[in-house]
């Protein structure tokens, strides 16, 4: 099965870019889409396609995708970007939707 | 504009089943497919399966399979999760949302708790 790996936690003070990481075989080949989740809240796409923002998404957020590793970087933090963020891909092997473990962003 | 409303919280026994449903309201819901996606406390989302309305075609999760049932309403524009056998670490948030295909999922439901205690 296809596996993708983020780091757990990232830590960034107000101001700063944040840079997430998403971890995965070859995932320049795939579509890495990207999801915001706050405490109690459903999650939110903020990212499809490797770098397309869905309407209401602001323009600091932004998506890369290259080699082996997709990156959600947020320019400018604010302390409203304090999240779990979740990258996923769809794959033809086992499973078809594969979610990453998620990264922790904490605004400082 | 489309909006998923689901079902309120439940309380089950380990061993028991519980039906979670996500009502799809607004505009048309055409060759959309349903999924559905939890997350337990202090770990992170599950895709769990997907079902899509029109022909009512299913695909489960492994770590699911056998476990989890979905189905749809036409008449009422709802889904259904059904899952069986609930043990302790099923307790978890359940959402459903929508994708086109193997596309994002772009809109979701506000969550429904599930709590498995004795």
């Amino acid at each position: 099965s296809y596996v993708l790996t983020q780091p757990p936690s990232l830590s960034v003070a107000p101001g700063q870019t944040a840079e997430m990481t998403c971890g995965g075989d070859n995932i320049e080949s795939k579509s890495v889409h990207w999801y915001q989740q706050k405490p109690g809240q459903a999650p939110v796409l903020v990212i499809y396609n490797d770098r397309d923002r869905p309407s209401g998404i602001p323009e600091r957020v932004s998506g890369s995708n290259s080699g082996n590793t997709a990156t959600l970087t947020i320019s400018r933090v604010e302390a409203g970007d304090e999240a779990d963020y979740y990258c996923q891909v769809w794959h033809d092997y086992g499973d078809p939707v594969v979610l990453g473990g998620g990264t922790k962003l904490t605004v400082l | 504009q489309v909006q998923l409303v689901q079902s309120g919280p439940e309380f089950r026994k380990p061993g028991a089943s519980v039906r979670v449903s996500c009502k799809v309201s607004g505009s048309s819901f055409n060759n959309y497919d349903v999924h559905w996606v939890r997350r337990a406390s202090g770990r992170g989302l599950e895709w769990m399966g997907w079902m899509h309305p029109g022909s009512g075609n299913t695909g489960y999760a492994q770590n699911f399979q056998g476990r989890v049932t979905f189905t749809w309403d036409t008449s009422g524009r709802t889904a259904y999760l059904d899952l069986r056998g609930l043990r302790s670490e099923d307790t978890a948030v359940y959402y459903c949302s929508r994708a086109r295909g193997a596309e994002n999922f772009d809109l979701w439901g506000q969550g429904t708790l599930v709590t498995v205690s004795s």
